[in-house]
């Protein structure tokens, strides 16, 4: 069974551009959530979409936005980069639910120059 | 206080020993317990997932839930080589639907 894939795995961006980043869960599973991982911060919530709804959000600006589509699959997009948005976006999907098991995929690593 | 504290190590320890990995939290409507392993440049990989308290084995793997202390543990037997990676706990629960993370134990086993 494939696991959870995002793409792209590396992005380099300046300050004011926006970025999009993709993510395929597992099959079969309809919960997918965003994470943002930084060495200050740990991993942090961004939010989360069940049936092409966001369902659940973390306390990140309005920079960050999201969508699902009708197969699962997800898109996080930020705009006006800042160099502070330099991360590892992860992606991790569940059956249905956030407190059921989270599997993550290995992210997509973004740098702001 | 943090939701979640975790001793971020290094923990480095030879090949074949015991290892204890430890996580405690304040909030006690967390009811879910993961223990995560990340290799450097990889995503988080799930390696126990527990309800409740008490125990759960999964071969070389055990996890440990303490409600009334709100502490909990991983144990690996016979660490090996290939363990070594950060390793992260998360819990949520209750309206607390989100995971909160530990900030990860860098482990290193020495051949």
């Amino acid at each position: 069974k494939a696991g959870v894939t995002q793409t792209p795995r590396y992005l380099i961006k300046t300050r004011g551009q926006q970025v999009t980043l993709s993510c395929s869960p597992i099959s079969g599973h309809r919960s997918v959530s965003w994470y943002q991982q930084t060495p200050g911060q740990g991993l942090q919530f961004l939010f989360e979409y069940f049936s092409e709804t966001q369902r659940n959000k973390g306390n990140f600006p309005g920079r960050f936005s999201g969508r699902q589509f009708s197969n699962s699959r997800s898109e996080m997009n930020v705009s006006t980069l800042e160099l502070g948005d330099s991360a590892l976006y992860l992606c991790a999907s569940s059956l249905d639910s956030m407190y059921q098991p989270q599997h993550f995929g290995d992210g997509t690593r973004l740098s702001i120059l | 206080q943090k939701e979640v504290e975790q001793d971020p190590g290094p923990l480095s320890v030879p090949e074949g020993a015991i290892v204890s990995l430890n996580c405690t939290y304040s909030n006690s409507a967390f009811q879910y317990f993961m223990w995560y392993r990340q290799y450097s440049r990889k995503g988080p990989e799930l390696l126990m997932y527990t309800y409740s308290s008490g125990n759960k084995e999964d071969g070389r793997f055990t996890a440990q839930v303490d409600k009334s202390s709100k502490y909990i543990s991983l144990f690996i037997r016979d660490s090996q080589p290939s363990d070594s990676a950060t390793y992260l706990c998360a819990m949520n629960g209750g309206s607390n639907y989100k995971l909160t993370f530990g900030k990860g134990t860098l482990l290193t086993v020495n051949p």
